[in-house]
């Protein structure tokens, strides 16, 4: 069954460095998205991305994040300059729907931890 | 601005019992309404999604209802096993659904012991 891929699955960065974090969707999904989990709290979203340019954005994307499709598969999430508040669990997710709404398939998720 | 309200205890069942989740929102009318699932550590699994003109969806032993005049959402797991325990999301669409963006719930975490 195919399934969204996600890499590392723990990064370690120090404050201010420059993190990017991989993911794979499902290949022949359509929408592309980054959500992100503080310990304890809930999922969050962060932005959305079809054809090749963001579809919506919360608040919390601001201009330290950025996303990119680099090629056919990839989908990269951006971070500048990381605080520590940016630690927490990212998780990509990939939909098949395209102008209807239908489920999302989530990633296991890349752990980011700010020191 | 959007709200969604799901049980912040935990939910403890006995095997074999039916366990009921509830969703609320409120200042929204969402077109759809997904629940997940999801475990310690991992990502949201997608288990269901009702649209706003349904009342009712099922699948297997997962049972959903979407009452858009109360704003809420049950979600019933019938039979339920151990297998069964994990933090269950209630999602909602973003108001402005350009980008299909899910708002979840804090999620109910629920456990079923034998």
């Amino acid at each position: 069954e195919p399934e969204v891929t996600q890499t590392p699955s723990h990064q370690v960065t120090q404050m201010g460095q420059e993190v990017i974090l991989r993911c794979v969707p499902i290949s022949n999904h359509l929408y592309f998205y980054w959500y992100r989990q503080i310990l304890g709290q809930k999922v969050e979203f962060l932005v959305s991305f079809y054809n090749n340019e963001i579809s919506e954005k919360s608040e919390i994307f601001d201009d330290q994040f950025s996303v990119e499709r680099p090629d056919g598969s990839n989908f990269t999430l951006k971070i500048r300059s990381t605080k520590l508040e940016d630690s927490a669990m990212y998780f990509c997710a990939s939909s098949a729907s395209s102008g209807s709404p239908g489920e999302q398939y989530f990633g296991p998720g890349t752990r980011l931890t700010v020191t | 601005s959007q709200k969604i309200e799901q049980n912040s205890e935990a939910l403890n069942i006995q095997e074999g019992k039916t366990a009921t989740l509830t969703c609320n929102y409120t200042n929204y009318s969402p077109a759809y309404l997904q629940w997940y699932r999801q475990d310690p550590g991992r990502g949201p699994v997608f288990l269901l999604l009702i649209r706003e003109n349904e009342k009712e969806k099922r699948k297997e032993r997962l049972k959903v209802t979407f009452d858009t005049t109360l704003k809420q959402s049950l979600f019933h797991i019938t039979a339920s096993q151990p297998a069964d325990s994990a933090t269950y999301l209630c999602a909602l669409d973003s108001p402005s659904n350009s980008g299909y963006a899910l708002n979840f719930g804090k999620g109910t975490s629920l456990l079923v012991t034998p």
